[in-house]
């Protein structure tokens, strides 16, 4: 399967706690988008990574969240000291650009939080 | 900032019927890209179809199809022949060029054998 990827798929953790999730894109994607879905919502954009360069962050990211892409190929979201209200479904998308022509967003499965 | 209104949140249509989703955006930009993703229950979302705002075709793609209304800033999409596997959540989307996407609230579509 060469689809976006995503792990863990489901995340139940208390409140306080840091969790870690990680994303892995479509291997010749240079474009990588975290997004932020919860319960009869459309997805928000979080933040997105053009190779290891993170180029946009939303305010939506407090101080709590961190992301990073180091080589340019997976991506993980950290989220630190959680709170009830981070509970959602969290996206990874990827897609690729080049010459200023960005293609289409696939999607991964995505990572379920629950913070208790 | 770009905004995206889809103003049905629940639509049913009979199997084989035909169904249209509406979506309603705003924006300064003009050059700019919309899309329709569907996402069923507990699975990934995909897309349904693209269309460029520099295009005047509307985009179609087999029983999906989209009516483009640039001056009005409506994007609906048409489904026809409705099947059971239609049945999920559609998100309209924005992408201004080169950028992150703006979705609406979705419409949860049912399809009635």
């Amino acid at each position: 399967d060469t689809g976006v990827s995503q792990d863990p798929r489901h995340k139940i953790t208390k409140r306080g706690q840091n969790v870690t999730f990680r994303c892995d894109p479509i291997s010749e994607h240079n474009r990588l988008y975290w997004y932020r879905q919860t319960l009869g919502q459309g997805p928000e954009f979080l933040t997105y990574f053009q190779n290891e360069a993170q180029l946009e962050k939303s305010r939506l990211l407090s101080d709590r969240f961190s992301a990073e892409r180091p080589k340019g190929s997976f991506s993980t979201l950290e989220i630190q000291r959680t709170e009830q209200g981070d509970s959602a479904m969290y996206l990874c998308a990827s897609s690729s650009e080049f010459q200023g022509i960005q293609e289409t967003q696939y999607f991964g499965p995505g990572t379920r939080l629950l913070v208790l | 900032a770009q905004t995206v209104t889809q103003s049905q949140p629940e639509m049913s249509v009979q199997e084989a019927e035909t169904v249209t989703l509406s979506c309603t955006y705003d924006t300064s930009e003009s050059d700019y890209y919309l899309f329709w993703y569907k996402q069923p229950p507990s699975r990934q979302m995909i897309l349904v179809i693209r269309q460029e705002a520099y295009k005047q075709q509307n985009a179609t793609e087999n029983r999906f199809s989209v009516n483009f209304q640039k001056a009005a800033k409506s994007f609906s999409l048409k489904i026809s022949d409705s099947q059971l596997g239609d049945a999920a959540m559609y998100f309209c989307a924005y992408r201004s060029s080169g950028d992150k996407l703006t979705f609406g609230t979705g419409t949860r579509l049912a399809v009635r054998p």
